[in-house]
């Protein structure tokens, strides 16, 4: 059964950077796409962004274009989420998984506030 | 980039069915097909149904899914108490290269 576990939210100032990391267990990492997805409080699901098996191609939702970067490392069996240029609107959520979206943590929360 | 159409909130009574509705276009729900997931209030969502239609192991047989045209269902027989929650589905939108999500509808069970 696979696992995920997402760390590294915390609180941060409108404009700072913070970096989201998913810990992957269970399942063949490198065989999926992995996803970040975030739920601001109160709201739906969002995606944000998405990544291939090796890396190569990575896809985001318009509003993070340009401050969020993914990444992962499949010897590892992890993925990141670089969140630079953070804005209030970031607050949320933000869950890690893989595009089956089968298997979700806990989630790991942002509050981008002052 | 532009969501799919879901109702925001349905309400059934106890052991009937509900069927929630989610509306997309060509290039998402009409090409990829619709995965749809439940959500708990404080808890992360749960796959009910891929986008291929396969339904996990640990799912009760009353959640099923269909699809025609740019519509997916997902019907809710013998309703119970714990299936108050949100649901939610999600597709793949080619034009985009992004995936999508409806905005949840909320059903109650009276």
């Amino acid at each position: 059964e696979g696992q995920v576990v997402e760390s590294g939210g915390g609180l941060v100032q409108p404009g700072g950077s913070l970096r989201l990391s998913c810990a992957a267990s269970g399942f063949t990492f490198s065989h999926y796409w992995s996803t970040w997805v975030r739920q601001a409080p109160g709201k739906g699901l969002e995606w944000v962004a998405i990544i291939t098996q090796d890396g190569s191609e990575k896809f985001y939702v318009d509003s993070v274009k340009g401050r969020f970067t993914i990444s992962r490392d499949n010897a590892e069996n992890s993925l990141s989420l670089q969140m630079n240029s953070l804005r209030p609107e970031d607050t949320a959520v933000y869950y890690c998984g893989r595009d089956l979206f089968d298997i979700w943590g806990q989630g790991t929360m942002v509050t981008v506030s002052s | 980039q532009a969501g799919l159409t879901q109702p925001p909130s349905v309400s059934k009574g106890l052991r009937q069915t509900a069927t929630l509705t989610c509306t997309g276009n060509s290039y998402n729900v009409g090409n990829q097909g619709a995965a749809w997931l439940q959500q708990h209030q404080g808890h992360p969502p749960k796959l009910l149904s891929s986008r291929n239609n396969n339904r996990p192991s640990d799912i009760s047989e009353r959640f099923s899914t269909s699809r025609s045209g740019n519509t997916t269902s997902l019907t809710i027989t013998g309703l119970q108490p714990e299936d108050e929650a949100d649901y939610y589905c999600s597709a793949w939108d080619s034009s985009l290269s992004a995936w999508v999500f409806g905005g949840g509808t909320k059903l109650t069970v009276l």
